[in-house]
């Protein structure tokens, strides 16, 4: 399958907690995992991503942590802003790199 | 460097028309594909262009259709159109062909259809 699972579907912190995002995926042959942040109006920017030769990798508050074995990998965002509210993808490149499969989305609200 | 233009960015349409939706990719990037985007289906591919060619297609029905120009520029056309067309249709763009490296996205076209 080329299945992208995320969850939850939506999280609310408190301002300056961490946020984790959780997503799974099925097909065996992706090796390459963004995550995108959205917000009204807009389109999905990039805000991070991992290579399945790689366990984690950190950007200032964001980190990516991917478990091959378990086809799972999670967005890690602490010391949380208001400006981090907004949606949430992950997604995983599948069908031999054919395409980009997305998860259905989280909506993170951030409580000032 | 200006990032993926599409135009335009609200198109209102009813029921039987059809629609052409265009993408200019950042300068020197060579692929280009296309999403629909509903709060029910979430973000689902439409294909990918390289090179002028088609490489890869989701699983839309023949109605929805593209093309690429020699200056990487990319238009999607979708005919006959229905009330579940309705949809921020996206495109992203990068160097070259595949999917294990950034897609930068476009702000997307709204198409209602009425």
């Amino acid at each position: 399958g080329e299945n992208v699972e995320q969850h939850p579907s939506t999280l609310s912190v408190q301002e300056g907690d961490s946020a984790v995002i959780k997503c799974t995926y099925s097909d065996s042959a992706s090796n390459y995992f963004p995550w995108y942040k959205q917000e009204l109006g807009k389109g999905p920017q990039l805000i991070i991503d991992i290579r399945s030769n790689v366990g984690e990798k950190k950007d200032q508050r964001i980190a990516v942590t991917l478990n091959k074995t378990a086809k799972h990998f999670s967005l890690h965002i602490t010391e949380t802003q208001p400006e981090d509210s907004a949606v949430y993808f992950c997604a995983a490149n599948t069908g031999a790199n054919s395409k980009l499969t997305f998860g259905k989305g989280i909506t993170l609200s951030v409580r000032p | 460097k200006a990032g993926v233009t599409q135009t335009p960015r609200y198109l209102i349409k009813t029921r039987g028309q059809q629609v052409t939706l265009s993408c200019s990719p950042i300068s020197g990037h060579r692929s280009v594909s296309w999403y629909q985007q509903t709060p029910g289906q979430g973000l689902q591919f439409l294909f990918e262009y390289f090179s002028e060619t088609q490489r890869n297609k989701g699983n839309f029905p023949g109605r929805f259709s593209g093309r690429q120009f020699s200056n990487s520029r990319s238009e999607m056309n979708v005919s006959t159109l229905e009330l579940g067309d309705s949809a921020l249709y996206l495109c992203a763009s990068s160097p070259v062909a595949g999917f294990d490296q950034p897609q930068h996205f476009g702000d997307g076209t709204r198409l209602s259809i009425l």
